[in-house]
């Protein structure tokens, strides 16, 4: 079968660095796709990785090792509004994007 | 610039009745996906529409069928409702010409069957 692992929960301290990682296993892959979930909104888009390295986007990095099968989103110099869940989601071989569960991401300050 | 906007925003309804649910996808995008999210878990996918046809389904019974519009906008018609349909539903629009392209996601429809 196909399915990703992301851990449930994390706590982290205001404006420390937090690692989220993700580990897949699909039939194919066309990339994997980073996205945040603040309670009763939509999921926003926050990054996308093809290629194995490091993708870095303001306070925001994302990492791809397809011989893994692993991911981490890095957020540095965390603030109380990242508190969110944080959805790890691949594209297969048929494009029917796979959905990890969440991380549920608690700031204190 | 609208992003994707969904109609309405909460729905409470009794087992065994109907609903159906509405989307408009952001300007310029024309393929629309149709997402079924339960309480602390990932979103499950339904179905994906494209020039108004139905061209992905994910495991989801008959009851849920659907509809693209030529104006790109999709309706999610549920039938028979049960107890476990109670959900966020989100639709999602993306840009189709590049198929790995994020999608847009709508604040979504909270349904609550009772």
């Amino acid at each position: 079968g196909q399915n990703i692992d992301q851990p449930t929960e994390m706590t982290a301290t205001e404006g420390a660095i937090v690692q989220i990682n993700c580990t897949y296993q699909t039939s194919g892959f066309n990339g994997l796709f980073w996205y945040q979930q603040h309670a009763g909104e939509a999921p926003t888009f926050l990054s996308y990785n093809v290629l194995d390295g490091l993708e870095e986007k303001g306070r925001f990095s994302s990492f791809l090792s397809r011989s893994k099968g692993y991911s981490y989103l890095l957020l540095k110099e965390l603030q109380m509004k990242d508190s969110a869940s944080y959805l790890c989601a691949v594209i297969p071989s048929n494009y029917q994007l796979i959905w990890g569960a969440g991380t549920k991401l608690i700031i204190k300050p | 610039d609208a992003g994707v906007t969904q109609s309405p925003t909460h729905l409470i309804k009794t087992r065994g009745q109907q609903v159906t649910l509405r989307c408009s996808p952001k300007s310029g995008h024309d393929t629309v996906s149709w997402y079924q999210q339960a309480l602390g878990q990932g979103p499950q996918f339904i179905f994906q529409y494209y020039e108004e046809e139905e061209r992905q389904r994910g495991n989801f019974p008959d009851r849920f069928s659907g509809h693209q519009f030529p104006n790109y906008s999709s309706e999610l018609n549920v039938n028979a409702l049960l107890l476990g349909d109670s959900a966020l539903y989100l639709c999602a629009s993306s840009f189709d010409t590049r198929r790995n392209s994020p999608l847009h996601f709508g604040n979504g429809t909270r349904l609550t069957v009772t």
